[in-house]
C-alpha cells in the first residue's frame, strides 16, 4: 500500500514569513502533484512534479521533486493571507491490473492546513 | 474550456437510501475518478473510469459503484446508505494514458441523515 506523510499538519504564520511543507513516502511515484483547496471546493492542482530532482518555481511557490521520486516539498516565500488553505500533496503510480495499467489513482497526503495571518 | 462538473452541489439523504451523482469531465478527457473526502480519512480513492471501463478500484464496499457512458460522463452510486458515508465526494478528469495530471470539480457535498 502506497502512503505519503505530509507534514506539518497545522501551520499559522504571519503575513511575509516564509514556509516550507513537506510530503514523504517510502514509494516510488511516477509523477506527483501538488494542490491547495479551500472548504467546500475541489482541490485545485498548483502544479506536477515528474522528474527525479526537478524544481518548479510558481510565483513565489518553489516545488521540489526529490533525487528518488519518494518525496516532494513546497516551499512558500513571503506568505500572504491570500495563501491560505488547504495544500495537498499526491502521488501518481501506475497500477497494473486485468484491464491494463491504470494512471487514475492518486494516494494523497493527508494535507497541511495553513493559516497566513495579516 | 469548461472545467469539471459535478451534480448536484449538495445532497441530503435518510440513512438506507441510495444516491447518484454525476460528473461531466473537461471536454476531450476520457478518464474519470472519484474520490471520497472526509475530515478523518482525507481524500481516498474510490475508482477509475476510461473509455466506459473500470480500470482500478479502492478499498470500498461493494455499496459503491459507478460507471462511465460513451461521452465520458460519469456516474457514481452509493446504496443503503450509512451515516458515515457523510462526505465531499470529488470527481477528477485525466487526458488519458499516462498523463497523471488530474483537474477536480468542485465536488458533491453528501450528508446522510
Amino acid at each position: 500500500t502506497q502512503l505519503l506523510e505530509q507534514s506539518p499538519q497545522f501551520l499559522s504564520i504571519q503575513e511575509g514569513e516564509n514556509l516550507t511543507v513537506y510530503c514523504n513516502s517510502s514509494s516510488v511515484f511516477s509523477s506527483l502533484q501538488w494542490y491547495r483547496q479551500e472548504p467546500g471546493e475541489g482541490p485545485v492542482l498548483l502544479v506536477t512534479v515528474v522528474t527525479g530532482g526537478e524544481v518548479k518555481k510558481l510565483k513565489r511557490l518553489t516545488f521540489q521533486f526529490g533525487d528518488a521520486r519518494k518525496d516532494s516539498s513546497l516551499h512558500i516565500t513571503a506568505a500572504q493571507p491570500g495563501d491560505t488553505g488547504l495544500y495537498l500533496c499526491a502521488g501518481a503510480g501506475g497500477t497494473a491490473n486485468a484491464g491494463g495499467t491504470s494512471y487514475g489513482k492518486l494516494t494523497f497526503g493527508q494535507g497541511t492546513i495553513l493559516t497566513v495571518h495579516p | 474550456k469548461a472545467g469539471v462538473t459535478q451534480t448536484p452541489r449538495y445532497l441530503i439523504k435518510t440513512r438506507g437510501q441510495q444516491v447518484t451523482l454525476s460528473c461531466s469531465p473537461i471536454s476531450g478527457h476520457r478518464s474519470v475518478s472519484w474520490y471520497q473526502q472526509t475530515p478523518g480519512q482525507g481524500l481516498q480513492f474510490l475508482f477509475e473510469y476510461f473509455s466506459e471501463t473500470q480500470r482500478n478500484k479502492g478499498n470500498f464496499p461493494g455499496r459503491f459503484s459507478g460507471r462511465q457512458f460513451s461521452n465520458s460522463r460519469s456516474e457514481m452510486n452509493v446504496s443503503t446508505l450509512e451515516l458515515g458515508d457523510s462526505a465531499l465526494y470529488l470527481c477528477a478528469s485525466r487526458l488519458q494514458g499516462s498523463n497523471t495530471e488530474a483537474f477536480f470539480g468542485q465536488g458533491t457535498r453528501l450528508t446522510v441523515v
